[in-house]
């Protein structure tokens, strides 16, 4: 069955930099897209960007460029969001989802990033 | 700056029917913008429900559908049950850039 399961809970100071980890399994790692979606305390759903596993080729939401990277490793079926120069608006739960021609399907089960001095 | 628009609230009886609507500020939705609708329930994930305006996945209840009408992308559910109550977001593509809903919450009461 498709999984996809994230890195634990991180607390971060102002001005640090955050990287959380989504960990696929039960799929071809390189067929599908991964999107990082956040959600800050409270709040709606934010879309961040996507990668895709197979090329490595990245798009990010205009909000967050230069200050997110998405990365991964296929020798694990892992994709990396790091999030830099972390504020304290950054505090919200990280998303990966997975997507192929517009349907997305699997979530994982979120990573909470708080920022705090 | 592209906004998606959704009813922040909606109230519905148990065994009801409630359609969620979805807009873009940028004009009608089309099926070119690949409206997806996700259900959230409170300390959980979001859930996929439908993708590509009308198209249900495998899991998603036989009570949940999904539609274009009058210019938005629209989630209909017949015959509510208690365990709907939740949050429920659109998602709309942009030739690149994706823009989610701000989400309606949906009280069964």
């Amino acid at each position: 069955q498709v999984q996809l399961v994230q890195s634990g809970a991180e607390v971060k100071k102002p001005g640090a930099s955050v990287k959380v980890s989504c960990k696929a399994s039960g799929y071809t790692f390189t067929g599908y897209y991964m999107h990082w979606v956040r959600q800050a305390p409270g709040q709606g759903l934010e879309w961040m960007g996507w990668i895709s596993p197979n090329s490595g080729g990245t798009d990010y939401a205009q909000k967050f460029q230069g200050r997110v990277t998405l990365t991964r490793d296929t020798s694990i079926s892992t994709v990396f969001m790091e999030l830099s120069r972390l504020i304290s608006d950054d505090t919200a739960v990280y998303y990966c989802v997975r997507e192929l021609r517009e349907v997305y399907d699997y979530w994982g089960q979120g990573t909470l990033v708080t920022v705090s001095s | 700056q592209t906004v998606v628009t959704q009813e922040p609230s909606l109230t519905v009886s148990p065994g009801g029917t409630v359609t969620l609507t979805c807009a873009s500020s940028t004009g009608a939705v089309t099926s070119g913008y690949y409206p997806n609708w996700f259900q959230q329930k409170p300390g959980q994930a979001p859930r996929a429900l439908i993708y590509s305006a009308s198209n249900k996945h495998s899991w998603t209840p036989a009570r949940f559908s999904g539609s274009l009408l009058g210019g938005k992308a629209a989630l209909t559910l017949s015959g509510v049950q208690p365990e709907d109550e939740a949050d429920y977001y659109c998602l709309l593509y942009y030739g690149g850039t994706r823009v989610f809903g701000g989400g309606t919450k949906l009280t069964v009461l």
